[in-house]
């Protein structure tokens, strides 16, 4: 398999253009999260789905973002619009079920706002 | 509440030293998972071992060990022969069954001096 894929891999865009950020999981896993790592806040929790359904949102910073998963082998993340203090590495990590199972993380998109 | 801490921002040890990243955690779930991510300056997330809360013996793996104590919920991990490629920064990371999702600390930063 080859992994949790993350497109694009780094992203330059100006202050309130449109981004969208996209994930493949690795095929069979049920869980599908988005983070965000940023020197200052460190690894944050965006949002997670279970069989592509949301289930928390609660660390979406705002209304700015928002998260599909359209079917299983795909989700995005949407900025609209972005701003400068967007500008982070985002992760797309998936797992198996539950306890017992680490999550594997994709190679992260380094999105700058300028 | 914070569910996972590392109270160590940066550490450094001598090459070939052994080397223990603390961790503590904060569940009330009987069932939940310990795990260690190394997140070299590439920026990747690279598993490294996991704990389950019902493992009776700590967790090895290679030149990684857990040393588990379930009374202090610590989960510290153990380097052992340190080499100058561990150098990164390591996370610890909980997952419990209420949320099911993953909790992250804050991370160390670890510099092994040749």
């Amino acid at each position: 398999d080859a992994g949790v894929i993350q497109s694009p891999r780094h992203e330059v865009t100006e202050m309130g253009q449109e981004v969208t950020l996209r994930c493949k999981p690795i095929s069979g896993h049920d869980y599908l999260f988005w983070y965000r790592q940023t020197m200052m806040r460190g690894l944050e929790l965006l949002i997670y789905f279970n069989n592509n359904v949301p289930i928390d949102d609660s660390g979406m910073p705002e209304d700015r973002f928002s998260a599909k998963m359209p079917n299983a082998s795909f989700s995005t993340l949407k900025i609209q619009p972005s701003e400068p203090r967007d500008s982070a590495v985002y992760f797309c990590a998936s797992s198996l079920r539950l306890a017992g199972v680490e999550q594997f993380f994709g190679p992260g998109t380094r999105l700058t706002v300028l | 509440a914070q569910k996972i801490t590392q109270t160590q921002p940066g550490m450094f040890v001598q090459e070939k030293e052994a080397v223990t990243l603390d961790c503590t955690y904060d569940t009330s779930d009987p069932s939940y998972g310990l795990f260690w991510y190394k997140q070299p300056s590439s920026g990747e997330m690279i598993f490294l071992i996991y704990q389950g809360s019902y493992d009776q013996q700590n967790a090895t793996e290679g030149r990684y060990s857990l040393n588990f104590q379930k009374a202090r919920k610590s989960a510290n991990l153990v380097i052992s022969a340190s080499q100058l490629g561990d150098s990164a920064m390591y996370f610890c990371a909980m997952r419990d069954d209420t949320g099911n999702q993953f909790y992250f600390g804050t991370g160390t930063s670890l510099t092994v001096i040749p």
